[in-house]
């Protein structure tokens, strides 16, 4: 089943915050980030393994609530470079399903 | 190769004519997936190959749709008969048995 992502889309002015969650019906054994360009392919991001874990990339984290099963990525500070359409990707411990995608845009 | 490969990146067909798109993954890579992404939407799955397992095919969405990876490397994805609606990207992916997801740029589909 794919995960939902919220929100659909975000906005910003550079050096703003946001939070992107992702949230499943399935139990979650790992969650996936990945960030798409437009025209470009999918770059992975970070991967989480276990739950109520945070790891970080530059000024992006996320973390990983198994019991909730929900996934939420943190971009701090964002950068113009930020701007892209955000995946997280869930699934059992072969098959991977991305979610619904959100679309984040950081002007100057 | 350094990185996944796939062809066509561009392909125009006309409706009813098959076409096949080829992927080569990273070598090593046990796990290969296909995906597509119509205009503007989500990555849709649509196959998965690990190792010497059978496939699992859930995501392909007809009897349309059909994909083979010979020697566990490189991959086939078969579209026979096609439709307007196969209009889309296709992205091929590998990754070793876990872990980070590779993609290739993609194969562009445009059904007339």
């Amino acid at each position: 089943q794919q995960p939902v992502q919220s929100p659909q889309a975000v906005i910003l002015r550079e050096g703003e915050d946001a939070v992107i969650n992702c949230s499943s019906s399935k139990a979650l054994y790992s969650v996936h980030w990945y960030r798409q360009k437009h025209g470009e392919a999918p770059v992975f991001l970070m991967i989480l393994l276990k739950g109520g874990e945070q790891k970080g990339h530059e000024k992006i984290s996320a973390s990983f609530n198994e019991k909730k099963q929900q996934s939420s990525l943190y971009l701090t500070a964002s950068q113009l470079s930020y701007s892209g359409t955000y995946f997280c990707g869930t699934g059992d411990t072969d098959k991977l399903i991305f979610g619904t995608g959100t679309r984040l845009q950081v002007f100057p | 190769g350094a990185g996944v490969s796939q062809s066509p990146s561009n392909k125009v067909t006309e409706k009813g004519k098959d076409v096949e798109l080829r992927c080569d993954p990273i070598s090593g890579h046990t796990a290969l997936y296909w995906y597509r992404q119509s205009l503007g939407q989500g990555l849709e799955f649509l196959i998965y190959f690990q190792g010497n397992s059978a496939p699992d095919k859930s995501g392909l969405p007809s009897d349309r749709f059909s994909a083979e990876r010979t020697g566990g490397s490189v991959s086939t994805l078969t579209i026979q008969r096609t439709q307007q609606e196969d209009s889309a990207v296709y992205l091929c992916a590998s990754r070793r048995t876990v872990g980070e997801l590779f993609f290739g740029e993609g194969s562009r589909l445009t059904v007339l």
